[in-house]
């Protein structure tokens, strides 16, 4: 199994610009989450989701859209990029009633 | 306002030494994770706790629930230890902590 898989792991926007954060899993986890570490921070919920066709907002959605089309996949998406940002981000994923979260490896983000 | 606390922020040790890092929560929980950070980024669960104590290998983590407080301890520590530990509390969503940043040196 791959786990949790992230692409791309770095990537520069201009302000204003979109992009999507893709995010895959083969592990058939119902739920997937996407978070942002910040320094001082730590990690912070953006949105999740707890099966296909299913998502909601965490703690800081403002910014961000997801999708969720299929068990593995739980793309990230910025549709105007702000230099607020600018951070790591993490997909994460696990089995329904389980507590165990998988990580992914991150994607760093640097907005201009 | 952090739901999570963890002390201290940064830490640094001899090899060989036994180290604590110590997690306080203010939520509800059902569970308490620990999570390693190596320095390319990755994050790995090592331990959920839900009461008492777990062991892996050199690493001990404990919580007690009625003080809603969690350490984990490392023996003999080594530099490859050196990482980012983050606490995570499972509540109606995860709370992380801001993590500790261990370094070892030899």
């Amino acid at each position: 199994n791959a786990g949790v898989t992230q692409t791309p792991k770095f990537q520069v926007l201009k302000t204003g610009q979109s992009m999507t954060l893709q995010c895959a899993q083969d592990m058939n986890h119902e739920y997937m989450s996407w978070y942002r570490q910040d320094p001082g921070m730590g990690l912070r919920l953006i949105h999740y989701s707890v099966g296909a066709g299913i998502t909601d907002q965490g703690e800081v959605p403002n910014g961000y859209n997801v999708s969720r089309s299929t068990t593995e996949d739980f793309p990230l998406r910025l549709l105007s990029a702000a230099p607020s940002q600018t951070s790591v981000y993490f997909c994460a994923s696990k089995e329904t009633h389980q507590e165990t979260q998988y990580f992914g490896p991150g994607t760093r983000l640097l907005v201009l | 306002k952090n739901e999570v606390e963890q002390s201290p922020q940064n830490l640094t040790a001899q090899e060989g030494e036994f180290i604590t890092i110590n997690c306080s929560y203010s939520v509800g929980i059902s569970a308490l994770h620990w999570l390693q950070q190596h320095p390319g980024g990755g994050i790995v669960s090592l331990f959920m706790l839900s009461s008492g104590k777990k062991k892996h290998g050199r690493l001990i983590a404990t919580i007690n629930i009625q003080e809603k407080h969690s350490s984990l301890h490392i023996t003999a520590s080594h530099p490859r230890d050196s990482a980012v530990y983050i606490c995570a509390a499972v509540g109606n969503q995860f709370y992380f902590g801001t993590g500790t940043s261990l370094t070892v040196i030899p």
